[in-house]
């Protein structure tokens, strides 16, 4: 299994600001992800996260708007950038684990307010 | 298109009775199926995994099914309990030309009156 922490649990945030948001676990993973969870929707999945190596953006997201860091095996970033009232969402860091199929273990989450 | 469609979108029961929420899949090839439970403010929580060979898995009162033939999926709880109030999400992974990735529902909200 991994435990997962993020940081800060909530934020509410003025238009055009940035957010970085911190994802921590308690062992070394090759893959993070990051998703969005908007109001009554299912997951999205915004990035994929190796370390030592760019981000994979998914269609409709791109670097500028939600850049990445990846520094070791057990940390990742993720970045709202000028943000607008519609990137209101809760974003939620996950990795996987296990050999054939993987399960995967998501973060507390990370619930933003943009005004 | 690969999609997952759960239902019901919410449901209210009493404390101890039991229910079953669906989940109908359009992914293909299908390598797994798995069930959540989110509550509110925190991240999604793994109840149950199935590959496309397995029909049936249990964990406590909580017992997924599996018709890899039909595409669907059902989460049967067993005398529900005040604390299972929470969002139930269904999500099936891919493999072959969908291998690694992950389609989510939008998840059912169960909640459980005294």
């Amino acid at each position: 299994s991994a435990v997962i922490s993020q940081k800060p649990s909530r934020d509410i945030c003025q238009r055009g600001t940035s957010l970085t948001i911190q994802c921590q676990v308690d062992s070394q993973v090759t893959m993070m992800f990051w998703y969005r969870q908007q109001p009554g929707q299912s997951l999205t999945l915004i990035a994929t996260a190796n370390q030592g190596s760019e981000a994979t953006y998914e269609s409709g997201f791109v670097i500028d708007k939600f850049p990445i860091s990846r520094p070791n095996l057990t940390f990742s970033t993720l970045t709202v950038s000028n943000m607008s009232p519609e990137d209101s969402s809760i974003y939620l860091c996950s990795v996987e684990v296990g050999a054939w199929y993987n399960e995967q273990f998501f973060g507390p989450g990370t619930r933003l307010t943009v005004l | 298109k690969n999609q997952v469609e759960q239902s019901p979108q919410s449901l209210i029961i009493l404390e101890g009775k039991n229910c079953t929420l669906q989940c109908n899949y359009t992914v293909s090839p299908f390598s797994n199926l798995r069930w959540y439970k989110q509550d509110t403010g925190r991240g999604p929580v793994s109840l149950t995994i199935m590959t496309f060979s397995e029909n049936t898995k249990s964990n406590g009162r909580y017992t997924a099914t599996l018709d890899a033939d039909t595409k669907q999926s059902s989460l049967h709880i067993t005398a529900s309990q005040l604390s299972d109030s929470a969002s139930y999400i269904c999500v099936v992974g891919g493999r072959g030309s969908t291998l690694g990735r992950l389609y989510f529902g939008r998840g059912t909200q169960l909640t459980v009156w005294p």
